[in-house]
């Protein structure tokens, strides 16, 4: 079993719509999730960082973690064209601990 | 947040010669990184780079084939040794905040390709 397993899609949804993006994850000493999107020839973009579990909001963007799951998602709410892209979930256990990163989930958001 | 530039942007190698990527950051960090993205695939951490010292690696990744050097704590650079097509990738390197010492920032990339 992978460390950090996300389904790589391609998912494509209509302009508007709600999209949910999601991992599972092997090692309950995580700590630390991210998701990071990244734009087709770029570098990640780091886009929500949590600590241990709960939920998060920045805008149009909302962080879920559930430990006792292991399972993280994001939600992107009234999904523009300019989020389309591969969005990568990542975690570490301590602050200083490497990133595991998951494979990618590529979305398309059409007009 | 850290801005992180990379140099060059992309390149194209022939087989058998080596690429040194710079990494220049506009403020302290403690932690850099070095990563492997190859076609289509997630991020793999190659060394993290330590200023002052060795880098360390991670299993599958060796100091000759991937010389690192850090001299202070906004410069690296990583040497592709000895390129074959399999090194065809993009690098990238990656920073850790100074101020917050959790949130993890990536430059833009360098995109190599070896024939």
């Amino acid at each position: 079993q992978k460390e950090v397993e996300q389904d790589p899609g391609p998912l494509s949804v209509p302009e508007g719509a709600i999209v949910s993006l999601n991992c599972t994850y092997s090692n309950s000493a995580f700590q630390y999730f991210m998701w990071y999107r990244q734009y087709s020839r770029k570098g990640p973009e780091l886009l929500m960082y949590t600590y241990s579990s709960g939920n998060k909001e920045d805008g149009r963007f909302t962080a879920q973690v559930d430990k006792s799951s292991k399972y993280i998602s994001l939600f992107i709410r009234d999904s523009q064209p300019s989020d389309s892209a591969t969005y990568l979930c990542a975690m570490k256990q301590t602050s200083y601990d490497k990133v595991i990163f998951g494979p990618g989930t590529s979305l398309s958001v059409i007009p | 947040s850290a801005v992180i530039s990379q140099k060059p942007s992309r390149d194209i190698c022939q087989r058998g010669t080596s690429l040194t990527i710079q990494c220049q950051v506009d403020s302290q960090v403690t932690m850099m990184f070095w990563y492997r993205q190859q076609p289509g695939q997630s991020l793999t951490l190659i060394a993290t780079a330590n200023q002052g010292s060795e880098a360390t690696y991670e299993s599958g990744f060796v100091i000759d084939k991937f010389p690192i050097s850090r001299p202070n704590l906004t410069f690296s650079t990583l040497t592709v040794s000895n390129m074959s097509p399999e090194d065809s990738s993009i690098y990238l390197c990656s920073v850790v905040s100074q101020q917050t010492q959790e949130t993890q920032y990536f430059g833009p990339g360098t995109r190599l390709l070896v024939l």
